[in-house]
């Protein structure tokens, strides 16, 4: 039972270029949610997305943007890069549309560094 | 808007040794709590959960306390091991319904 799957596992991007990550949920799920994680600190949410919909957001800008596709995996584009970008991109995947407290099983993230 | 604050690591142990890693917050509703765990180089893992006040949540000789009145949600642990070095993340979700909110993590290292 293959767990969250997340590609690629590092990444090295100029300022200003965009960047697509990419993910498949566990075996079951239907549902992704997208976290960023600085350096130090804790993850911060990004969005999720069910029924190939973003159902909720969190304090991103629209550089940050995601589809998810029929099979219900994922991605994460973000445009016009800044170095504070530079983070761990965590994805989680859940069933039916839940969120957090249901159960999240988490990926082991991108590593996107700007430069 | 809810927030979750933890005691600034690094936390340096020796094996056996007891921990305690405090974590309060600030919710509107009545969230629920948790703690997950990452390993170098992994994501996060479930620790464990509590979901109402006075519920203590425990997986794999560690403890939490959901204290309503403190807002508190400390984890402990009465016996660390060399294993046990990762950061520790507290976590509330409003309600279930809503994504995490993380506190910054505590790093944990354990020294045999």
């Amino acid at each position: 039972d293959a767990g969250v799957t997340q590609s690629p596992t590092h990444l090295i991007k100029t300022r200003g270029q965009q960047v697509t990550l990419r993910c498949s949920p566990k075996s079951g799920h239907d549902t992704v949610s997208w976290y960023q994680q600085a350096l130090g600190q804790g993850p911060q949410f990004i969005f999720q997305y069910y029924e190939e919909e973003e159902r909720q957001r969190g304090n991103f800008p629209d550089r940050f943007s995601g589809h998810q596709f029929p099979n219900y995996s994922s991605e994460l584009n973000v445009n016009a890069l800044l170095l504070g970008d530079s983070a761990l991109y965590l994805c989680a995947s859940s069933l039916g549309g839940q969120a957090a407290g249901y159960g999240y099983t988490f990926g082991s993230g991108t590593r996107l560094t700007v430069v | 808007g809810n927030s979750v604050t933890q005691m600034e690591g690094p936390v340096t142990l020796s094996e056996e040794a007891f921990l305690t890693i405090n974590c309060t917050y600030t919710a509107t509703g009545y969230p629920s709590l948790f703690w997950y765990v990452q390993y170098p180089g992994e994501g996060l893992q479930l620790l464990l959960k509590a979901t109402k006040a006075d519920d203590k949540g425990s997986n794999k000789g560690f403890e939490a306390t959901y204290r309503k009145e403190t807002t508190s949600f400390h984890l402990e642990k009465g016996s660390v091991q060399v294993s046990d070095s990762a950061v520790y993340f507290c976590a509330l979700s409003e309600n279930y319904g809503q994504n995490f909110v993380f506190g910054p993590g505590t790093r944990l290292s354990v020294l045999p």
